[in-house]
């Protein structure tokens, strides 16, 4: 157990709507991170939030949003959907923001058990 | 574009022999690289890591090695054993960001 949160496990949608996935990060961690992994393909890095604040942005649609709330819980926003979006989404956190040194403990993220989403 | 490519998608090893997993990127600002392991249903999860200034790490069963030179890196399972039998994916970063990019993933089957 990472430690890591995510609620639903899974969730069954259709085109066009709008759904919610959330993120508890492990206790002490500041930093939030989202990936998309799709079928057979690699975990794609979304967003990343710090205490708060958008730290770094990756390949991540205008129709999805996300943010991370004064308790560190995170929300990822998706609306619109498309039968392409239906992957496992996946949350990690960690202590710090960026990588300083070799210091495992500033960069090592942990990951949540995915949430698993079906575009019908 | 996928800067981080794991060609080959599943790998079947015998119990107690290496298991060799491979890895290549094309962006020359990467400089660290991690390994992850992932069981079905659950979160991938940290194994090893290496930073550009070494070319080999080794933690108890797992080394890994980096040619920067040739964009690629390996790790390697000695011996390998049926626990490990999961989807290994490799990740890189550059500077002191916490982007990761990561590969496909390569599952890997160790048999008893």
């Amino acid at each position: 157990d990472s430690g890591v949160t995510q609620t639903p496990k899974h969730l069954i949608t259709a085109t066009g709507q709008r759904v919610t996935l959330r993120c508890s990060p492990r206790s002490g961690d500041l930093s939030v991170y989202w990936y998309q992994q799709s079928l057979d393909q690699g975990l794609q890095f979304l967003i990343q939030y710090y205490n708060g604040e958008e730290r770094a942005k990756g390949n991540i649609l205008e129709r999805f949003s996300a943010q991370q709330f004064p308790d560190l819980h995170s929300e990822l926003n998706l609306s619109s959907l498309e039968l392409g979006d239906s992957a496992l989404y996946f949350c990690a956190s960690s202590v710090g923001y960026g990588r300083t040194g070799e210091d495992r403990v500033s960069y090592e993220q942990y990951f949540g058990p995915g949430t698993r989403l079906t575009v019908t | 574009d996928q800067q981080v490519k794991q060609n080959s998608p599943s790998l079947s090893v015998q119990e107690g022999r290496i298991s060799i997993l491979n890895c290549d990127y094309t962006n020359s600002m990467f400089d660290y690289f991690l390994w992850y392991k992932k069981y079905p249903a659950e979160g991938p999860t940290f194994l090893i890591s290496i930073s550009s200034i070494k070319d080999k790490n080794e933690d108890g069963r797992f080394t890994v090695f980096l040619n920067k030179s040739a964009k690629h890196l390996s790790l390697h399972i000695v011996p390998s054993q049926p626990g490990d039998s999961a989807v290994y994916f490799c990740a890189a970063s550059r500077g002191n960001f916490n982007k990761f990019y990561f590969g496909s993933g390569t599952k890997l089957n160790v048999k008893p």
